[in-house]
């Protein structure tokens, strides 16, 4: 079966270190990829997304994220956090054939930031 | 910018009462989506709509039925609410598409929805 693991629930930085968010999936071809944030009592929000070509792939507010076909994985970086990035990221993907662009996400990570 | 928007942020409602839940997107999306968000779990996919009048269930439906009577409004029905729907209730939208199409899904701001 389809499926995207996140296998951090939560993780903390201190502002301005790097970071990484880890997504890997299940998927027999690969598939769309993408990663939203969600701030607090607020949607979705699309950070980026990986079609094709290039595998490492710019977002908004700073973020990258690096497709790894042999790895499965699908990982989100930024290499120096802001205290407004805290917030709960989703990996997500849409497999080729699903049709009508269903998506399959991750259980998210919970990112904290210390001052 | 799409604008997809959901008539509440927070609902409480009783067990037994039948709730609607109601999104609405001005973009002129083919597509739109219901799921729920719980902790640990990530979002789940209710139910989808690729066309007015048309819908395919999810991956967790029961409980729930949908309508779409009107291309921007879809809206999410509890039968019969009981305290396990609990929850927070995320609309989505986005184009229509092939299966090989590239356009990501829009998020409301989100329901939190209290079953008593």
């Amino acid at each position: 079966a389809q499926s995207v693991t996140q296998p951090d629930i939560h993780i903390t930085v201190s502002e301005g270190a790097s970071l990484e968010l880890r997504c890997n999936y299940s998927y027999g071809a690969t598939p769309y990829l993408f990663w939203y944030v969600q701030s607090p009592g607020q949607g979705l929000q699309l950070l980026l997304k990986y079609f094709s070509g290039d595998t490492l792939v710019q977002g908004i507010k700073g973020f990258e994220a690096e497709f790894k076909r042999s790895q499965s994985s699908f990982n989100l970086r930024k290499p120096s956090v802001h205290w407004s990035d805290a917030a709960e990221y989703f990996c997500a993907v849409a497999p080729l054939s699903g049709g009508y662009n269903k998506l399959i996400f991750g259980a998210g990570t919970r990112l904290a930031v210390h001052p | 910018d799409v604008k997809v928007t959901q008539s509440s942020r927070y609902l409480v409602k009783r067990t037994g009462e039948k709730v609607f839940l109601e999104c609405v997107q001005d973009m002129d999306h083919e597509n739109m989506f219901w799921y729920r968000q719980d902790p640990g779990l990530g979002l789940r996919l209710i139910y989808f709509s690729y066309d007015v009048k048309m819908k395919e269930k999810g991956d967790i439906p029961e409980g729930y039925s949908v309508s779409r009577e009107k291309k921007e409004r879809f809206s999410l029905i509890l039968e019969s609410a009981s305290t396990n729907q609990t929850s927070m209730y995320l609309c989505a939208s986005s184009p229509s598409l092939t299966a090989y199409s590239n356009q990501p899904q829009h998020f409301g701001d989100g329901t939190r929805l209290s079953i008593l």
